[in-house]
Formats: C-alpha cells, sequence, structure tokens
C-alpha cells in the first residue's frame, strides 16, 4: 500500500513558468511533509518542508503548500530554471519520526 | 569528509553471494540511516541508527540483510544469500540530531543481483 502517491512520473516546463509537482497522502497520521530535490549519481538533497499546523511555506522560489482535507501538497517553483531539473521526491513522517515515507519521484524537466 | 561516502558506488554479484555496502557518514553525526530504492519505486526504509544502537531494524526485508555501526561513525550494510529482487540503489544518510532538514545522503550503492 503506497501512503504517498507522486502520479506523475515526468513533468516538463519552459524556463521562467512555474512549476507544479503534486502528491497526494494516504495515512491521515502524517503531520510533517518534505520536498527532496535529486540529481542523478547523487543522493537528495533536502529542499523545503512544511508541517500540519500549516498550510504554506515558502522558500524563495520554492513554496510549499498543503491542503489537509484533501491529503495533497504541491511543490510550487516559480520561476523555474534550467538547473532545477532534476528528479523530486515528496515525503512524509509522523511527527518528529525519523522514518520517511517517500512517493516515487517526479522528473522535471526546465527547458532554455 | 565533506559528505555522506559510500562504497562502492556500483557493485554486481552473483545470486547467493554476500555483500557488503560501507556507509561513511558526516563526522560527529549521531544518527545515520540506510534506505534503498527499487527500480520505479520510492526510497523505502531500512534501518537507524542512534549512535551504534538501532532502535529502529523494521524496514529490513528479510533475516538476510542485517547492519552494524562501529565507533559512533561507519556502518555496513550486509545482505546475505543476495536475490535478484535485492537490486536497487542503497542510501545512506546522517544527521545531526532528529530534524529531516539536516538530513544528508549519499550518493548511494548501485547493486545489481545477476
Amino acid at each position: 500500500d503506497q501512503q504517498v502517491k507522486q502520479n506523475s512520473p515526468s513533468l516538463s516546463v519552459q524556463e521562467g513558468r512555474i512549476s507544479i509537482l503534486n502528491c497526494d497522502y494516504t495515512n491521515s497520521m502524517f503531520d510533517y511533509f518534505l520536498w527532496y530535490k535529486k540529481y542523478p549519481a547523487e543522493g537528495p538533497t533536502f529542499l523545503i518542508s512544511i508541517s500540519s499546523i500549516k498550510d504554506k511555506n515558502e522558500d524563495g522560489r520554492f513554496t510549499v503548500f498543503l491542503n489537509k482535507s484533501a491529503k495533497h501538497l504541491s511543490l510550487h517553483i516559480v520561476p523555474s530554471q534550467p538547473g532545477d531539473s532534476a528528479v523530486y521526491f515528496c515525503a512524509a513522517s509522523v511527527g518528529s519520526n525519523y522514518k520517511l515515507t517517500f512517493g516515487k519521484g517526479t522528473l522535471l524537466t526546465v527547458n532554455p | 569528509g565533506a559528505g555522506v561516502s559510500q562504497s562502492p558506488s556500483n557493485k554486481v554479484t552473483e545470486k547467493g553471494k554476500d555483500v557488503e555496502l560501507r556507509c561513511d557518514p558526516i563526522s560527529g553525526h549521531t544518527a545515520l540511516y540506510w534506505y534503498r530504492q527499487s527500480l520505479g519505486q520510492g526510497l523505502e526504509f531500512l534501518i537507524y541508527f542512534q549512535g551504534n544502537s538501532a532502535p529502529d531494524k523494521s524496514g529490513l526485508p528479510s533475516d538476510r540483510f542485517s547492519a552494524e555501526r562501529t565507533g559512533g561513525s561507519v556502518s555496513t550494510l550486509t545482505i546475505q544469500r543476495t536475490q535478484q529482487e535485492d537490486s536497487a540503489v542503497y542510501l545512506c544518510a546522517s544527521s545531526s540530531d532528529r530534524g529531516f532538514e539536516k538530513l544528508f545522503f549519499g550518493s548511494g550503492t548501485q547493486l545489481s543481483v545477476l
């Protein structure tokens, strides 16, 4: 049973436009959510997170939105840059539990 | 070192052989984690170390998998009698505390079992 789902395996956008990556979860106990970015042949790196007490968190060009009632979160990248091309993983945890549950990832390609 | 180091970066083995994967965490990081990513799947939690102790081994897929950590530093993940379904990228991560923002991953070991 996949508790964190990223239904779009890939996404392609033009440089300068908005990228929206989506993530759905089924476990209502999840209350902390993160996005990681992964380049080929490298490990994932932390990008941005959000606690369930918030519905939005912003860091520069990256904003994460959380809709608890829909069990849905999204990552917005504005404006998108070619260097943003990577696989993006959504992850969730229960509290500050050390165990993260990851989605399968979405490959974002930003075209110049 | 500057980051989490994993070796080997690639390992090809025959079914039934044992393999050892090594993780050298960031110096001073007390927490260490092993995850794996099978083809087309998300990262799957395997085991967590706090110091040399492993309070949670629940993610290990079978008793063929074991891990240890010595001196609060280097960790070794051992897979005995490898099977084809063990083929995956094995990722190690470390952190100075339990904040996920401070989780640093290595680049992984690509294990291929023929």
